[in-house]
């Protein structure tokens, strides 16, 4: 069965670092996610993306985030310079057309020091 | 606001009885509505979903059921059993991305 993979699981970083996340959804899918989920909280919605540009975003999804999709396969999570706060798991999402059922990666563990 | 929300944090169940795990959603807009479930250290898993125009929909041992009137749907699980320990979140589409609510944690006593 087709699943979204998402690398590293784990990332730990010095606080004003830049990470990558990066994730590769499903193959025939058009719409990308990115959520995050604060140790005990609630998934939130970061952004979506569909034909190689951001459809939608949070407040959350401030000047420090960015994603990109740099080829046919790989889609990334960009944090410039990272807080404490966010430390978080991260999730990446896809689907096949707009607002039906996500599939999510197992996500990432970011743990900012 | 909060779009969705769940009625209890906890919810603690027999194996072998039925679970029923309850959503309140506030957008009239929203027309389709998910059920994941999320492991510990997992990502959300989908379950079922259910769209505006049908008021129950069932899967294998589960059921969800919409109430437009007052906006609430539920997810029932027949015969729980220790796999179904999980965080079980709702989910719709009232805003343009799909928006979780709070979970309930499913717990399933032996």
């Amino acid at each position: 069965e087709p699943e979204v993979t998402q690398t590293p699981s784990h990332q730990v970083t010095q606080m004003g670092q830049e990470v990558i996340l990066r994730c590769v959804p499903i193959s025939n899918h058009l719409y990308f996610y990115w959520y995050r989920q604060i140790l005990g909280q609630k998934v939130e919605f970061l952004v979506s993306f569909y034909n190689n540009e951001i459809s939608e975003k949070s407040e959350i999804f401030d000047d420090q985030f960015s994603v990109e999709r740099p080829d046919g396969s790989n889609f990334t999570l960009k944090i410039r310079s990272t807080k404490l706060e966010d430390s978080a798991m991260y999730f990446c999402a896809s689907g096949g057309s707009v607002n039906e059922k996500l599939f999510f990666g197992s996500g990432t563990q970011l743990s900012v020091l | 606001g909060e779009s969705v929300g769940l009625h209890l944090p906890t919810l603690s169940v027999q194996e072998g009885d039925n679970s029923i795990i309850n959503c309140a959603y506030s957008n009239s807009a929203s027309d389709y509505f998910i059920w994941y479930k999320q492991e510990s250290g997992k990502g959300p898993q989908f379950i079922i979903d259910i769209r505006s125009n049908m008021d129950k929909r069932q899967g294998q041992r589960v059921t969800v059921l919409l109430n437009k009137t007052v906006k609430h749907l539920s997810l029932q699980i027949a015969a729980t059993q220790p796999g179904d320990s999980a965080v079980y979140f709702c989910a719709d589409t009232g805003r343009r991305a799909l928006t979780f609510g709070s979970g309930t944690r499913l717990q399933v006593q032996p």
